[in-house]
């Protein structure tokens, strides 16, 4: 099987525009997390998305927001960029049940906001 | 929700030696706990799991883990460590059945000397 793939995996943006990063997950899976990781923060989660719908939610600003689409694929959008957007964004996909509960993560998107 | 603490933020070992990295976590409620290690500019990978039953949970590369209720503690063991082992080290915890909101610990860089 694929792994999760993430596209693009380097960007860079200035102060004040929006950014859209896509994350295609594992074949069948219906489970797509969302993680910003930074040196000072850690690894902190962003969203989870579940057959369409939002099941989960971190503490992070309106401005970050996502979706996920019928085949499974989720976009992340941040608007109004700051500085403190950089970040290594990760995606995360998993098939959620029983002894196979874990996350299968992508090789990230690299942020960099100038 | 739920909490992670990783004790040691660096571990220099030798070549060969064992090493512990130390995890505890907190929760109110059942908890899955996970090991992921991350080389550079790349994603996570999982280590480990532990879900239910045997405390004691064997993984990949030769690493292992003991799921401590009582001491709410999960530490990452290896009796003898090589070169490629070098890399950071993630605990992570989410709560048994809620859906894949993972909360992880700030990583233990482990850097293992020849």
């Amino acid at each position: 099987k694929a792994g999760v793939t993430q596209t693009p995996r380097y960007l860079i943006k200035t102060r004040g525009q929006q950014v859209t990063l896509s994350c295609s997950p594992i074949s069948g899976h219906r489970s797509v997390s969302w993680y910003q990781q930074t040196p000072g923060q850690g690894l902190q989660f962003l969203f989870e998305y579940f057959s369409e719908t939002q099941r989960n939610k971190g503490n992070f600003p309106g401005r970050f927001s996502g979706r996920q689409f019928s085949n499974s694929r989720s976009e992340m959008n941040v608007s109004t960029l700051e500085l403190g957007d950089s970040a290594l964004y990760l995606c995360a996909s998993s098939s959620g049940t029983g002894v196979n509960y874990e996350q299968y993560f992508g090789p990230g998107t690299r942020l960099t906001v100038t | 929700a739920q909490s992670v603490t990783q004790l040691d933020s660096q571990v220099p070992v030798f070549e060969e030696a064992p090493v512990e990295l130390r995890c505890n976590y907190s929760s109110s409620v059942s908890v899955y706990l996970f090991w992921y290690v991350q080389y550079p500019n790349q994603g996570l990978q999982l280590l480990l799991k532990y879900l239910s039953g045997s405390t004691l949970v064997k993984g990949i590369n030769g690493f292992e883990a003991e799921f401590n209720k009582s001491q709410t503690s999960f530490h990452l063991r290896k009796p003898s460590v090589h070169i490629s082992d070098t890399a950071e080290y993630f605990c992570a915890v989410s709560a048994a059945n809620t859906g894949n909101q993972f909360y992880f610990g700030t990583g233990t860089s482990l850097t293992v000397i020849p």
